[in-house]
């Protein structure tokens, strides 16, 4: 059980800002947020997590709406190399709790 | 630094037959994960180590499927005998406390 609800596939042009919507509204107060992608024929790479607060990073923002029910990870300049899928994951804090991926949402960046 | 390393890349074998797989995660990381991916799903962790102790194989199918993890470093997954099923992407991942860092994935066909 994935327990986060993610729209099956999504286009953006490229240089355009992509907002991946993800919806978590039975999360508890101590899960994190955590976004993974996966490049075609690559394995699953981190990009950000978060718990109450926006955060920011090199490669995208996770914004967290006050409720904690839904978030939105924001790619700002999407390019062809952002094709991927993308995956939002609730994730018990802690050192060794398992990724439980769901089926994830399609970005394909348009030229 | 060096990414999680897996071989081989791709084994094709009959049914029945037998296979394993080798993973060498990132230094210094002491939790290490196999996960299996079936083509137009998510990973889905079947083993989880902490060093070279289990963590988690509550999914693991412990029939045929088999892992250990070598000092603490290296890991194999082995699966004897192999059924048509079996057939997936197998993915390892290690993390040193908040994020997994996985590696290409080792393509298995079944025929």
């Amino acid at each position: 059980d994935a327990k986060t609800t993610q729209p099956p596939s999504m286009d953006c042009a490229e240089g355009r800002a992509a907002n991946l919507p993800c919806n978590h509204s039975t999360i508890s107060g101590n899960e994190y947020v955590y976004w993974y992608r996966q490049i075609h024929s690559q394995g699953p790479q981190y990009i950000i997590h978060g718990l109450k607060n926006n955060e920011t990073n090199e490669m995208a923002s996770l914004i967290i709406t006050e409720d904690r029910k839904s978030s939105t990870l924001i790619l700002p300049h999407a390019t062809l190399r952002d094709t991927a899928v993308y995956y939002c994951i609730r994730l018990y804090g802690g050192a060794t709790n398992k990724l439980i991926f769901g089926t994830g949402t399609l970005l394909a960046v348009q030229p | 630094e060096a990414g999680v390393a897996q071989s081989p890349r791709y084994k094709i074998i009959e049914k029945r037959q037998s296979v394993a797989f080798w993973c060498n995660p990132i230094s210094g990381h002491a939790t290490l994960y196999w996960y299996q991916q079936i083509l137009g799903q998510g990973p889905k962790l079947l083993i989880q180590f902490q060093n070279n102790g289990v963590v988690d194989d509550s999914q693991l199918p412990k029939d045929r499927f088999s892992a250990e993890r070598l000092k603490g470093v290296d890991s194999t997954l082995k699966i004897q005998p192999a059924k048509l099923e079996d057939s997936a992407v197998y993915l390892c991942a290690s993390s040193p406390y908040d994020k997994q860092y996985f590696g290409p994935g080792t393509r298995l066909t079944v025929t």
